[in-house]
């Protein structure tokens, strides 16, 4: 069964240093997310990503953020100047036209 | 989005069925119920979907009512590795709609 893949699975930087997640959303996917889980907290929305550009972000999805599919199969998300706050679990999802959304198993950023 | 309410907990015994309620009075007529779990330290994954009549698949049962104001899943025959919690989530029908997660319900499957 085809499936979304993350990687690194677990990613140590210094406060202040710029981190990229990567994602290889489901190949006939057209339509990706990053949400991001904090310790003990519930699953929260970052941004949805259609036809190379946002769809919607949330206020957590701020100037430090960006997204981007720089090819035909990976999917980024950047944190530029990464701050103690964003110590969480990432998730990626992708889904075809309004389909279930279907996740990765995560990477787990820690910022020390 | 339309709100939902689950209990926090419930435990379940090995072999049986569990049955997750779901409350969702505030649901508009656009708007599907899914179901999915999140394993302790894996990703959300996806169980089920619907939007008024019954659905089945491979891992579980949806059963929702004729108001749609509520819901229930129904795992057959639960095992150990069905420990997991649950979401309910109300999603727009929508190409790009988010996933709108709440605390969900800790199952608890016993040997």
């Amino acid at each position: 069964e085809p499936e979304v893949t993350q990687t690194p699975s677990h990613q140590v930087t210094q406060m202040g240093q710029e981190v990229i997640l990567r994602c290889v959303p489901i190949s006939n996917h057209l339509y990706f997310y990053w949400y991001r889980q904090i310790l003990g907290q519930k699953v929260e929305f970052l941004v949805s990503f259609y036809n190379n550009e946002i769809s919607e972000k949330s206020e957590i999805f701020d100037d430090q953020f960006s997204v981007e599919r720089p090819d035909g199969s990976n999917f980024t998300l950047k944190i530029r100047s990464t701050k103690l706050e964003d110590s969480a679990m990432y998730f990626c999802a992708s889904s075809y036209t309004g389909g279930p959304q279907h996740f990765g198993d995560g990477t787990r950023l820690s910022i020390l | 989005d339309a709100k939902t309410t689950q209990p926090p907990s419930m435990d379940c015994a090995e072999g049986r069925a569990a049955n997750l309620p779901c409350n969702h009075s505030t649901i508009s007529g656009n708007e599907y119920v899914y179901w999915y779990r999140q394993i302790h330290s894996q990703g959300p994954q996806y169980i089920i979907h619907g939007l008024k009549n019954n659905e089945t698949n491979e891992m579980a049962s949806l059963i929702i009512t004729e108001d749609r104001k509520s819901s229930t899943l129904i795992l057959p025959h639960a095992t150990l590795r069905d420990t997991a919690v649950y979401y309910c989530i109300v999603r727009v029908a929508n190409n790009d709609y988010k996933l709108s997660f709440g605390a969900g319900t800790t199952v608890t499957v016993r040997a």
